[in-house]
């Protein structure tokens, strides 16, 4: 199947720094992109929505200068936590939806595997 | 918007039973998905079934839409099939999901 990537897969920072997570599709193009976040022991929480050359959609909450989304090519997706705090600890996840070889004729959306972000 | 909600959220399974997990949700959806997270995070796609039944090996699932309910079948569980099975609903435009809370099963020996 296609496959996504995220990197870095674990970091750990100081608060007040911030932490850039990149989001690939190693072969296929992505038209869209998905960033989630997952608290222990829960759910998964769209946090925004994001297209290539365009500006992401944040759903509601998420504070869009806390969270920068760059969407800069088909292949290529990257989330900022910008002064990052314990709060903001969490596994963030991307996803990355486009035509694959498998499924050529839909949008078929793939998992990365996730970035555990630990603030101290 | 629409509601998601999977029960049991936790289950506990001899190697060998059978289950099943239950998904229902509040609104007309595009699409509804299953998914396994393993204990390293990963998401496994399962099923994309917005209707009907699909089988995959001991693994089967059924949609009825125009209920709203989606069931997962896990049978003759073995231990590598615990974790936490999600399912996710597809609404509007561009492939939003929104997910369930989950249901996290462990399989025993």
């Amino acid at each position: 199947g296609a496959v996504v990537s995220q990197h870095p897969s674990r970091v750990i920072c100081k608060s007040g720094t911030s932490v850039k997570i990149e989001c690939r599709s190693l072969d296929f193009q992505a038209t869209t992109m998905f960033w989630y976040r997952q608290f222990p022991k829960q759910s998964l929480m769209l946090m925004a929505t994001s297209n290539e050359g365009s500006k992401a959609t944040y759903e509601q909450g998420v504070e869009k200068d806390k969270f920068l989304i760059n969407h800069a090519s088909l292949t290529l997706s990257t989330l900022t936590v910008t002064s990052a705090h314990p709060e903001d600890s969490s596994f963030y996840i991307c996803s990355a939806s486009g035509k694959t070889k498998t499924n050529p004729s839909t949008d078929t959306q793939y998992f990365g595997p996730g970035t555990r972000l630990t603030v101290l | 918007g629409i509601q998601v909600e999977q029960s049991p959220p936790d289950l506990i399974l001899q190697e060998g039973a059978n289950s099943t997990l239950r998904c229902n949700f509040s609104d007309s959806v595009n699409n509804l998905q299953w998914f396994h997270q393993n204990p390293w995070g990963q998401l496994i796609n399962l099923f994309y079934i917005p209707s009907g039944t699909k089988q995959n090996g001991r693994l089967s699932a059924t949609t009825v839409a125009t209920e709203r309910y989606s069931l997962l079948y896990i049978s003759s569980s073995q231990t590598t099939d615990s974790g936490v099975y999600f399912c996710a609903v597809e609404v509007g435009q561009g492939g939003k999901l929104i997910f369930g809370q989950g249901t996290e099963l462990s399989v025993k020996p």
